[in-house]
C-alpha cells in the first residue's frame, strides 16, 4: 500500500473537468513539493507537473496542479479522449529518505 | 535528442543476478543525478535507487538495500543497476530516469523506455 494515497480510478466526459487527489503526510507532501506523471499503456511515465503546480514546456495548460497542507490535486479541464492514462503523484519523504509514488489513478474519458 | 535507453533485462532464476544498463545521450550525463524506478505488471511505480552526478553518493529503497547496487560511468554516459538475490516478486519493468532541478526542486524529467526483468524458474 502506497504512503501517498490516490483514488484508483476517475472518470469524466469530454469537455468537462476532473480532479485527482493525492494524500500524504507531514514528512512528504506537507514538507516537500509534489510532481505528477502521466503514463499511457505500454509506455514510460512522463513528467506532467513539477514543483506542485508547474507545467514543463509542451504540457497543455488544461493540466494544473495544486497543493494544500498534506494533500495535492491534479486537475484536467476540457477533458479529451487522449487524456485517458494512468496518473501518479510523487514526493520525497524526509523521514523515509526515499521518493514516494502514489498508487496511481486510471482516468477514463467516457 | 535527449534520450535514455535501458538494456540488460531478461529471464533470471530466483536467487540469481542481473546487471541493467542505461545509456544516456543528448545531454551532459555527468551533470545530473540519476534514478532507477520499477513497475511490476499491472502495478504502480516504485523508486529503487539514486546516484549523484559524481557517483559518490547513493541511496536505496529498503526493499533492495544490500542486494542492489547503483553505479555510473560518466566517461561512457552509462548508468548501471547490479541486482543480486532476485525474487519472483521483483518481476517488473525497470526504468532509469534523470532528475532535473526546477527552481531548487527535483523531478524526473526524462525516462527510458524500460527493460523487463522476469524472475522465474
Amino acid at each position: 500500500q502506497s504512503v501517498l494515497t490516490q483514488p484508483p480510478s476517475a472518470s469524466g466526459t469530454p469537455g468537462l473537468r476532473v480532479t485527482i487527489s493525492c494524500s500524504g503526510s507531514s514528512s512528504n507532501i506537507g514538507s516537500r513539493h509534489v510532481n505528477w506523471y502521466q503514463q499511457f499503456p505500454g509506455a514510460a511515465p512522463q513528467l506532467l507537473i513539477h514543483s506542485n503546480d508547474q507545467r514543463p514546456s509542451g504540457v497543455p495548460d488544461r493540466f494544473s496542479g495544486s497543493k494544500t497542507g498534506t494533500s495535492a490535486s491534479l486537475a484536467i479541464s476540457g477533458l479529451q479522449s487522449e487524456d485517458e492514462a494512468e496518473y501518479y503523484c510523487a514526493a520525497w519523504d524526509v523521514s523515509l529518505r526515499t521518493w514516494l509514488f502514489g498508487g496511481g489513478t486510471k482516468l477514463t474519458v467516457l | 535528442e535527449v534520450q535514455l535507453v535501458e538494456s540488460g533485462g531478461g529471464l533470471v532464476q530466483p536467487g540469481g543476478s542481473l546487471r541493467l544498463s542505461c545509456a544516456a545521450s543528448g545531454f551532459t550525463f555527468g551533470d545530473y543525478k540519476m534514478h532507477w524506478v520499477r513497475q511490476a505488471p499491472g502495478e504502480g511505480l516504485e523508486w529503487l535507487s539514486d546516484i549523484n552526478n559524481g557517483g559518490g553518493d547513493t541511496h536505496y529503497a529498503d526493499s533492495v538495500k544490500g542486494r542492489f547496487t547503483i553505479s555510473r560511468d560518466n566517461a561512457k554516459d552509462l548508468l548501471y543497476l547490479q541486482m543480486r538475490s532476485l525474487r519472483a516478486e521483483e518481476t517488473a519493468v525497470y526504468y532509469c530516469a534523470r532528475e532535473n532541478i526546477f527552481g531548487g526542486m527535483g523531478a524526473f524529467d526524462i525516462w527510458g523506455q524500460g527493460t523487463l526483468v522476469t524472475v522465474s524458474s
